[in-house]
């Protein structure tokens, strides 16, 4: 079946560090993919997502590009802030995001000032 | 807009008792919510799909007489933990899924359960 694999965490860096968070998947079609990000306390909220090979996804200076190729999508930012640090899960979803979605075990970053 | 809150946040309770957790879509309408578990340090599994006035649509291991979910409104979805274990004990999380087209998940803070 689908899954999603991620960097096992937790991660931690001092602030205006460059973060990579490494997100592999196995699918059967072609899945949508996402980044969910939750904050201490919070539910999941979505980050960021593509729907198809070379999209790129980007919010609040985080970015991910869906590559077909090495079936990935890493989470990078280049200069996090202490207000980002909480868990981050990488997820697919074989129909746009309107069907189930599997999830990463997720990786906890904290940022340090 | 699109929050989702669940009740209770915490909740302890006695093995053979049974337990209700309510999900609600609080500014939105959500014909589909979606029940969650996540154990510690793992990812968060899908136990059931619940859909407005029809039955849930359960995942492969999920026991549905053991975990009963009604979605008798629009706005709210409860997820029953029968007779509860244990083994039980995790933390549950509701998402409700958007009705504007983009098809989004929104998802519940979460309940801890504990089985004493």
């Amino acid at each position: 079946g689908d899954s999603v694999t991620q960097m096992e965490g937790p991660v931690t860096l001092s602030e205006e560090a460059f973060l990579t968070i490494n997100c592999t998947y196995t699918a059967t079609g072609y899945p949508s993919l996402f980044w969910y990000v939750q904050y201490p306390g919070e539910g999941l909220q979505l980050l960021l997502k593509a729907t198809k090979a070379d999209d790129k996804g980007s919010n609040k200076g985080f970015e991910a590009t869906y590559r077909k190729e090495t079936t990935s999508f890493h989470l990078e930012k280049g200069s996090v802030q202490v207000s980002d640090s909480a868990v981050y899960f990488c997820a697919l979803s074989e129909k746009g995001g309107s069907e189930k979605l599997v999830f990463g075990k997720g990786t906890k970053l904290t940022v340090n000032p | 807009g699109a929050v989702v809150s669940q009740h209770p946040s915490r909740v302890i309770c006695k093995s053979g008792t049974s337990v209700k957790i309510e999900c609600r879509s609080l500014d939105f309408q959500a014909t589909t919510m979606f029940w969650y578990r996540q154990f510690p340090k793992q990812s968060l599994m899908l136990m059931a799909t619940s859909n407005e006035g029809s039955k849930a649509t359960y995942e492969q291991g999920v026991e549905k007489d053991k975990f009963l979910i009604n979605h008798a409104s629009l706005t709210l979805s409860t997820l029953t933990v029968t007779s509860a274990h244990p083994e039980d004990s995790s933390f549950y999380i509701c998402s409700a899924r958007a009705q504007d087209g983009s098809y989004e998940q929104y998802f519940g803070p979460g309940t801890r359960l504990t089985v004493t």
